[in-house]
């Protein structure tokens, strides 16, 4: 594709519930990111994939958030028991390789509302 | 820890005035600083990067170790540049993890 896509765009769901957001990174990248951007803030990290192996999960605020890179392209981002602090745009992004030299493209990011 | 500061939420000029967003950082080391802007219904996107020392749609921000800064500037603003505005740094520790800012919101006035 021409660009990290992301679905759904939106997802509303009941708190307790479980949600799965997809990235599908740019075609030949081998880094891939997650972050969270919640209402007047700035994005934040969330945890990090070099191929198909998180590199750095420090981000992830507990361990109801998980993702998987299983074949080190498609990602998906788990959260299991969902929260209403849990609601906020979630955001990919991608780079050919790690590092600040490398440009990281971002999806458009998926607005999760639990209510 | 690494931090970003952009004091300004919010500012607003006119159509050829000049521009200027403020990033200030916190870190020991030598950060690389990056400038991230997100147009109405589009996604975030790079617009420039110190290590390039380059010019992107007239703005340029040059980095100051002494001030810890890293500020935003055009010289003549126009209504297109109207956008959120976002202040990023990677670290040589972890050079993949971008630290943001809370964004500055830049409305040019015709």
């Amino acid at each position: 594709g021409a660009g990290v896509s992301q679905t759904p765009s939106n997802k509303v769901t009941e708190k307790g519930k479980y949600v799965e957001l997809r990235c599908d990174p740019i075609s030949g990248h081998t880094a891939l990111y997650w972050y969270r951007q919640s209402l007047g803030q700035g994005p934040e990290f969330l945890i990090y994939f070099q191929g198909t192996g998180a590199a750095d999960d420090s981000g992830l605020p507990n361990d109801r958030f998980f993702a998987v890179r299983p074949e080190g392209s498609v990602s998906t981002l788990k959260i299991q028991r969902t929260e209403r602090g849990d609601s906020a745009v979630y955001l990919c992004a991608s780079s050919l390789t790690p590092g600040g030299g490398t440009e990281a493209f971002f999806g458009q990011g998926t607005r999760l509302t639990v209510v | 820890a690494q931090r970003v500061t952009q004091p300004e939420k919010l500012l607003s000029v006119f159509k050829g005035a000049p521009v200027e967003l403020k990033c200030n950082y916190s870190y020991s080391g030598s950060p690389e600083l990056f400038w991230y802007v997100q147009y109405s219904r589009q996604r975030l996107q790079l617009l420039l990067r110190h290590i390039s020392r380059e010019s992107i749609k007239g703005f340029t921000a040059d980095l100051n170790k002494g001030e810890t800064s890293f500020h935003l500037k055009k010289p003549f603003a126009q209504e297109e540049d109207s956008a959120m505005y976002y202040c990023a740094l990677i670290t040589g520790g972890s050079n993949y993890k971008l630290t943001f800012g809370k964004g500055t919101l830049l409305t040019v006035n015709p």
